[in-house]
């Protein structure tokens, strides 16, 4: 089944530790996302990438970094986690740059940083 | 600032029709988007509008005002598997996406 698959669906990891979230998709769509959801706040941009082998910053960017080495794969690391970076993480893909098309979501990722 | 607004909880009895409204105040307009999100799963998109008017699909209702900063969605014959959050997004002059918190739809049988 065509979509985006994220690894791993949950995860509970002590605070300073680095963790990677994946992201693979099967669309061969150019455009990938990273957003966190918290309770009460709407999902929020962390890193985007319009393409690979590109990649920018959104709205909440600090304490996460991202790669696109190719179209497929969009992982998002933490390199130092903390517990303000609890939160559901998904990550979604359109066919288009410029944004205006809809986005396919993963998942998600559940994590906790105690 | 850039700001979207949607009620944080609504209740409707099954086969009723209930509104969802969404106003929003963004620097740029690109359009706006619907999504649906069942409890602990990805949101899924229902509806797109960038002119001002109704879009029907099925049960599902989309209006938008530009000139008000106003949309709404609009469900016909509730089913319960329409209990759901409802995101209303609007695309900004940055073509980034500017989410609300989404609106709790609560279907009592």
């Amino acid at each position: 089944i065509a979509g985006i698959t994220q690894a791993p669906t949950s995860q509970i990891l002590a605070a300073g530790r680095r963790m990677t979230l994946r992201c693979t998709q099967d669309m061969r769509h150019n455009a990938m996302y990273w957003y966190r959801q918290d309770l009460g706040l709407g999902l929020r941009l962390i890193h985007y990438s319009n393409t690979a082998g590109t990649t920018g910053k959104g709205e909440v960017p600090d304490g996460y970094s991202v790669s696109r080495a190719n179209t497929d794969d969009f992982p998002l690391t933490l390199a130092s986690a903390v517990p303000s970076q609890t939160s559901v993480y998904f990550c979604a893909s359109s066919d288009g740059v410029s944004g205006a098309n809809v986005l396919t979501f993963g998942a998600g990722s559940r994590l906790t940083v105690l | 600032g850039q700001n979207i607004d949607q009620p944080t909880e609504m209740t409707a009895t099954e086969g009723a029709i209930v509104q969802i409204n969404c106003t929003y105040q963004t620097s740029g307009f690109n359009g706006l988007f619907w999504y649906q999100q069942h409890a602990g799963e990805a949101p899924t998109f229902l509806s797109y509008n960038v002119l001002d008017g109704l879009e029907e699909k099925g049960r599902f209702s989309s209006f938008l005002s530009r000139s008000k900063g106003y949309s709404y969605l609009l469900l016909k014959e509730l089913q319960m598997k329409d209990s759901a959050s409802y995101l209303c997004a609007v695309l900004g002059s940055n073509y980034q996406l500017i989410w609300g918190a989404g609106t709790k739809l609560i279907i009592k049988p």
